[in-house]
């Protein structure tokens, strides 16, 4: 069974801290994706990672950065913490675009900024 | 741009009772589609997908799903609801194949009374 683990379930931080939240996954996926769950507002994709070192925004990428030196982690780094980025962030994984494949996703980890 | 648009916040059923949970989306292109499920406290569970072939898609816990071109649409059903459906259900559409990003739609509620 493919296995996506994220390194918290829950963390809290404070405003102005800088948080790293670590993805890890099992089954030498090259694709990494990194959402964001809202209420009310569904996932939305921060960023992804195509390859190791590569990476490409998504829709709301504005006050995150993000990490793949090898290929089965990726790291989300909020540079300063800010208290709307409390939220649940869901990291997933899949093979490269062409197979008929899916997306695996982690448990999540729900970040509360104070 | 790709959207999904699940018309109902929340959704109240008894046990037992039939379930269809709705789904359109907004693609020119045929739309790579999926259902997940996410339990309280839980990650997100793919309960099934539509890449190209048979519209209807049967789908994991008794659920399936008809792709309908003409109506953009791929409504979630169920013949008949147990306690343990109530959740939160995501639709969600990728571009290229399903291994690029994927744009959810904002989530139904689904409650089971008795």
């Amino acid at each position: 069974d493919v296995k996506v683990t994220q390194s918290s379930r829950y963390l809290v931080k404070r405003t102005g801290e800088k948080v790293f939240l670590e993805c890890v996954q099992d089954m030498d996926h090259e694709n990494m994706f990194w959402y964001r769950q809202d209420p009310g507002l569904g996932l939305r994709l921060i960023y992804f990672s195509y390859d190791v070192k590569m990476k490409e925004k998504g829709d709301i990428p504005e006050g995150y950065s993000v990490s793949r030196e090898k290929k089965e982690r990726f790291s989300l780094i909020l540079e300063s913490a800010s208290t709307n980025q409390t939220s649940m962030y869901l990291c997933a994984s899949s093979r490269p675009a062409g197979l008929e494949d899916e997306q695996y996703f982690g448990p999540g980890t729900r970040l509360t900024v104070t | 741009a790709q959207s999904v648009t699940q018309p109902d916040i929340h959704i109240t059923v008894s046990e037992g009772a039939s379930l269809e949970l709705r789904c359109n989306y907004s693609y020119g292109a045929t739309p790579y589609l999926f259902w997940y499920v996410q339990s309280p406290g839980q990650g997100l569970q793919l309960l099934l997908k539509y890449f190209s072939g048979d519209t209807l898609v049967q789908g994991i816990k008794g659920f399936e799903a008809e792709f309908k071109r003409s109506q953009s649409s791929f409504n979630l059903r169920k013949p008949s609801v147990h306690w343990s459906d109530a959740a939160e259900y995501f639709c969600a559409v990728a571009e290229l194949s399903g291994n690029t990003p994927l744009v959810f739609g904002k989530g139904t509620r689904l409650s089971v009374i008795a």
